[in-house]
């Protein structure tokens, strides 16, 4: 079974454009997240969802990301605009409601 | 500022050595604490967990070692392989369904052959 898939593995981009992440979950789970890793501060929370629905986005860092997830196979993480502080490699991750969560490769992101 | 603090930062220990992670909370509300491995360019996986009623937990050459009153806990590698060379991250959160999860910092363990 295919684990949690996510694209581009590796992005580069100018400040001020805007980025799309993409996840899909392994199927049959209901929870999915994002979280972002950086040296700093290490792995945060970003939002997650359950059954498609947000359930907590209180770690979004502020009104330039977005996510959503529009089906049970598929969620996005936008940032819009993008500024060299977002650089981070950002993962999703999906649960079946065991408390275990299962984290995809992640997506690398340097904003120049 | 992390409610799960976890030390040293990284070790280096010889094929054969054991290795240990400490972490500490003080949330005395945590009830679920995993521990994830990661390997570079890789997602975080998981690797072992422990709830406070159990003192100790073993699965193969992983111990966690569990103290409440003293608000930490413990990985323990034992006879380290080169193989477990990776970054471990200590965490917590108020029980197994709670997604929420607060991650320590991480240890980067390298295992020298």
């Amino acid at each position: 079974d295919a684990g949690v898939i996510q694209s581009p593995r590796h992005e580069v981009t100018e400040m001020g454009q805007e980025v799309t992440l993409r996840c899909k979950p392994i199927s049959g789970h209901d929870y999915l997240f994002w979280y972002r890793q950086t040296m700093m501060r290490g792995l945060e929370l970003l939002i997650y969802f359950n059954n498609n629905v947000p359930i907590d986005d209180s770690g979004m860092p502020e009104d330039r990301f977005s996510a959503k997830m529009p089906n049970a196979s598929f969620s996005t993480l936008k940032i819009q605009p993008s500024e060299p502080r977002d650089s981070a490699v950002y993962f999703c991750a999906s649960s079946p409601n065991t408390g275990e969560l299962f984290f995809g490769e992640g997506s690398r992101l340097t904003v120049l | 500022q992390q409610q799960v603090k976890q030390s040293p930062q990284s070790l280096i220990v010889q094929k054969g050595g054991i290795s240990i992670i400490n972490c500490a909370y003080e949330n005395t509300a945590f009830d679920y604490f995993p521990w994830y491995q990661q390997f570079p360019g890789k997602g975080p996986a998981l690797l072992i967990a422990i709830r406070p009623d159990v003192s100790e937990k073993k699965e193969g050459r992983f111990t966690i070692s569990f103290n409440k009153s003293a608000k930490q806990f413990s990985l323990h590698i034992m006879d380290s392989q080169p193989g477990d060379s990776a970054t471990y991250f200590c965490a917590a959160s108020l029980d197994r369904s709670d997604y929420k999860l607060s991650f320590g910092a991480g240890t980067t363990v390298t295992v020298r052959a």
